[in-house]
């Protein structure tokens, strides 16, 4: 699987939207870009995928440049409770099913201040 | 739906004894996974089940961790003998297309 370059940290002003950048210049054309992450003492949780179109859940939206070497994750307005450790993965999907692994990075801690 | 269920929450043990660790995963689910997280090492895979069958377990990091799963609503990670470079929290997920779903974890603490 492709290896993800993320900031280490970042701050963001409760209820202003929250942009975490993702590197993954060597992806390859049947990679996906997922993003998880992980409030304290907690274990990691889904937010959203995607493969080359943007894509927007109740979480979160995901932007993913033509070139497919990097992508934004954004929380449209960010919450005290948004504040977590934020991962980008890059993996294959193998057909429909998930036998794909992940493979977590240092992630980005976001701290979401009032 | 209760989710992925891990028992024990919390587990402090001597070096040298046997740990076993337990996973129920969400029903319906066909892929299980076990993962370890420490402040070094971040977040690990160690071995991930799918329709019960172990598919990569190159993760284990030795032969005193195994892992089972003997139908398709429970599973365990078992370390013997316990050393203090276990101690760490251990995840299982589960999944059943594009998202896993972690349970709360499993603090291991090995003295």
């Amino acid at each position: 699987d492709a290896k993800t370059t993320q900031p280490t940290s970042m701050d963001c002003a409760e209820g202003r939207a929250a942009n975490l950048p993702c590197n993954h210049s060597t992806i390859s054309g049947n990679e996906y870009v997922y993003w998880y992450r992980q409030i304290h003492s907690q274990g990691p949780q889904y937010i959203i995928h995607g493969l080359k179109n943007n894509e927007t859940n109740e979480m979160a939206s995901l932007i993913i440049t033509e070139d497919r070497k990097s992508s934004t994750l954004i929380l449209p307005h960010a919450t005290l409770r948004d504040t977590a450790v934020y991962y980008c993965i890059v993996r294959v999907l193998h057909g429909s099913s998930n036998t794909g692994k992940l493979i977590f990075g240092q992630g980005t801690t976001l701290q979401v201040k009032p | 739906d209760a989710g992925v269920i891990q028992s024990p929450r919390h587990e402090v043990t001597e070096m040298g004894q046997e740990v076993t660790l337990r996973c129920k995963p969400i029903s319906g689910h066909n892929s299980l996974f076990w993962y370890r997280q420490t402040m070094m090492r971040g977040l690990e895979l160690l071995i991930y089940f799918n329709n019960n069958v172990p598919i990569d377990d190159s993760g284990m990091p030795e032969d005193r961790f195994s892992a089972k799963m003997p139908n398709a609503s429970f599973s365990t990670l078992k370390i013997q003998p316990s050393e203090p470079r276990d101690s760490a929290v251990y995840f299982c997920a589960s999944s059943k297309r594009y998202e896993q779903y972690f349970g709360p974890g499993t603090r291991l603490t090995v003295t």
